[in-house]
């Protein structure tokens, strides 16, 4: 069982909006603003989308974008695309031992 | 370009041992915080490692706390990552990846990965 926990499965049709959630605890999303995305093709390695809840790496389109409010983190892409069809993956720092916690994984199927 | 390369893996019995590396190349690796990072198959991401630019912090996941060592040689721009009691739940994709310089849990640069799989 993951530290973070993200819905299995989401799906929107091309142009649509679509909001992936990650909800944690307060030793992890809800204290600290330190919540990461990333998206993964298959047989690829992850690729930074989101950093800092809400900051985007330099060359991640604008349609992304990130958000945080008590517990939960989320992720929204809006005109969604056919390339945007892909594993997403939250992240947070913790207070725990452990430094560093993933979500399960979201799969998008873009319609 | 910016690139990270991991190398080592392969089929190794249960208790066996495996070190894998990662050649960094493009950047000042001497100046970024590394980790690995593993990937079961079908399954989602674990980080499990982390190592300040000049090794005086370092970091391991309740998972392999005890087992693995992570370290790195800045002359040789090189990353490792030492795997001791292997058992079957290893079994994973072991990604290198760099931490942002203003935010060591993102993970901005990835390697490819090098498949490890622990079996009798």
């Amino acid at each position: 069982q993951s530290a973070l926990t993200q819905p299995a499965s989401v799906s929107g049709s091309p142009g649509q909006s679509i909001t992936i959630s990650c909800t944690g605890t307060s030793s992890d999303v809800g204290d600290y603003n330190y919540v990461s995305w990333y998206q993964q093709h298959p047989g690829k390695a992850p690729k930074l989308m989101i950093y800092e809840v809400s900051n985007r790496p330099s060359g991640v389109p604008d349609r992304f974008s990130g958000s945080k409010s008590g517990n939960t983190a989320s992720l929204t892409i809006s005109g969604l695309q056919a390339e945007d069809e892909a594993d997403y993956y939250c992240s947070s720092y913790t207070s725990s031992s452990t430094l560093v916690v993933f979500g399960g994984g979201t799969k998008l199927t873009v319609l | 370009e910016v690139q990270l390369v991991e190398s080592g893996g392969g089929l190794v019995q249960p208790g066996g041992s495996l070190r894998l590396s990662c050649a960094a190349s493009g950047f000042t690796f001497n100046i970024y915080n590394m980790n690995w990072v593993r990937q079961a198959p079908g399954k989602g991401l674990e980080w499990i490692s982390y190592i300040s630019s000049r090794s005086s912090s370092i970091y391991y996941a309740d998972s392999v706390k005890g087992r693995f060592t992570i370290s790195r040689d800045n002359a040789k721009n090189s990353l490792y990552l030492q795997m001791n009691s292997l058992r079957d739940e290893d079994t994973a994709v072991y990604y290198c990846a760099r931490s942002l310089m203003v935010m060591d849990n993102a993970f901005d640069i990835w390697g490819q990965g090098t498949m490890v799989t622990v079996s009798s």
